[in-house]
């Protein structure tokens, strides 16, 4: 079965400065990725997705993430944190329906 | 991506009653979606996948007789929470499969407090 698995359950930047949010994969066969985000109290938002068309993805809000099958990564990225950006990350991986979430990562960015 | 909506938001109820949450798919018929879980500070848990016009599928550990699960139509499916104690609060969220990619798209969530 498939799982991703996210490193660093709090991720603390300043404003302005890069995010990188950590997210390894295993699957047997070539799986589809997804980055959501979460704000308090509210459902999930899809931010990108991998689908094999290419391996860097671009996403809302200026994020992007890169796939890269040697490593199994995923790792999220933003060149410059905004304030807005505080939020919680999942990384997911679905084969099928079947879809299986990280554990997520809260982000905090700092002024 | 399609909009998914979620009533109620919040709900607040006692101790051996019994709560209905309702999602609806607005602007696609969903043959299928999916009911999570989420406590607080945790990821979410799939309880079921709802299929329309037919039995919900639970995922192992979750009682089926306890959240009952019906999708009647393609835009519409529901969960109630049957005798619900303090343990059920959580955040209930539910979602549908209909991306191209197997991508999932999310209601708002609903979150339920047993007092």
């Amino acid at each position: 079965a498939q799982s991703v698995t996210q490193l660093g359950s709090h991720v603390s930047v300043s404003e302005g400065a890069l995010v990188l949010l950590r997210c390894n994969y295993s699957s047997s066969v070539p799986p589809y990725l997804f980055w959501y985000v979460q704000y308090p109290n509210q459902g999930l938002q899809l931010l990108l997705k991998y689908t094999s068309a290419a391996t860097l993805v671009k996403g809302i809000n200026g994020f992007e993430a890169e796939f890269k099958k040697s490593e199994t990564s995923f790792h999220l990225t933003k060149p410059s944190a905004h304030m807005s950006d505080a939020a919680e990350y999942f990384c997911a991986v679905s084969v099928g329906n079947d879809m299986r979430f990280g554990a997520g990562t809260r982000l905090t960015v700092k002024p | 991506g399609a909009v998914v909506s979620q009533h109620p938001s919040w709900v607040i109820c006692k101790s051996g009653t019994s709560v209905k949450i309702e999602c609806r798919s607005l602007d696609f018929q969903a043959t299928t979606m999916f009911w999570y879980r989420q406590f607080p500070k945790q990821s979410l848990m799939l309880m079921a996948t709802s299929n329309e016009g037919s039995k919900a599928t639970y995922e192992q550990g979750v009682e089926k007789d306890k959240f009952l699960i019906n999708h009647a139509s393609l835009t519409l499916s529901t969960l109630t929470v049957t005798s619900a104690h303090p343990e059920d609060s959580s955040f209930y969220i539910c979602s549908t499969g209909q991306g191209a990619y197997n991508e999932q798209f999310f209601g708002p969530g609903t979150r339920l407090t047993v007092l």
